[in-house]
């Protein structure tokens, strides 16, 4: 029952470089998000997609790009990392609009 | 911003009940009300919601005032795998959910 599966479980990068978190549900969500969780605070909404082909920003959306590749994965691109983009990042997924977020483990990033 | 306002932390004694209390002062109408937890090193994960009337699961209730401008997390008999943060939400777009920074839950055994 694998639920939301996020790789990699931990990153370290230096400022600059790129890479891409993935994201994959299997309970057939058509709506998927990224979060991020800076130590001791909340987690915050970077980007959303209601459903396949859409996405739209959340709550703090500048220096990520996502892609809904299929209904499936969502994946979270940073471009150029930054310090201040290191956080734990979560990917979740719900069946639709006001149902409950089901929750990935976790990517643990740190950029240098 | 985090839309509703929760104590920083609670203590409550193995096997006791526990109240969670969430004040939701700009709540509109429509917004549902959810409750969500996160323990050590885990992603959140779904508590309960509710939008008016009182709700109930396997896991807690929820007591919604009748202005609607608090609500309480009823967990009914605190265990230790209860130690955790609880988060409340407010949402109306049904898909941006903007979690604060909850309640840290400590249970002593």
């Amino acid at each position: 029952n694998a639920g939301v599966t996020q790789t990699p479980k931990f990153q370290v990068l230096k400022t600059g470089q790129s890479m891409t978190l993935q994201c994959a549900q299997d309970m057939n969500h058509n709506s998927m998000y990224w979060y991020r969780q800076d130590p001791g605070m909340g987690l915050r909404l970077i980007y959303y997609s209601a459903s396949e082909g859409t996405t739209d920003k959340g709550e703090v959306p500048n220096g990520y790009n996502v892609s809904r590749l299929n209904k499936r994965e969502f994946s979270l691109r940073l471009e150029s990392a930054a310090p201040s983009q290191t956080s734990v990042y979560f990917c979740a997924s719900s069946g639709d609009s006001y149902e409950k977020l089901f929750f990935g483990s976790g990517t643990q990033l740190s950029v240098l | 911003d985090a839309k509703t306002t929760q104590p920083n932390s609670m203590e409550s004694n193995e096997e006791e009940p526990v109240h969670l209390p969430c004040n939701h002062s700009t709540i509109s109408g429509t917004d549902y009300i959810h409750w969500y937890r996160q323990l050590p090193s885990q992603g959140p994960e779904y508590v309960i919601h509710g939008l008016t009337s009182n709700v109930n699961n396997r896991m807690a209730s929820l007591a919604i005032a009748e202005d609607r401008k608090s609500s309480t997390l009823i967990l009914h008999r605190a265990t230790l795998r209860d130690a955790a943060v609880y988060y409340c939400i407010e949402d109306s777009t049904g898909n941006q959910f903007y979690f604060g920074t909850g309640t840290s839950l400590t249970v002593i055994p």
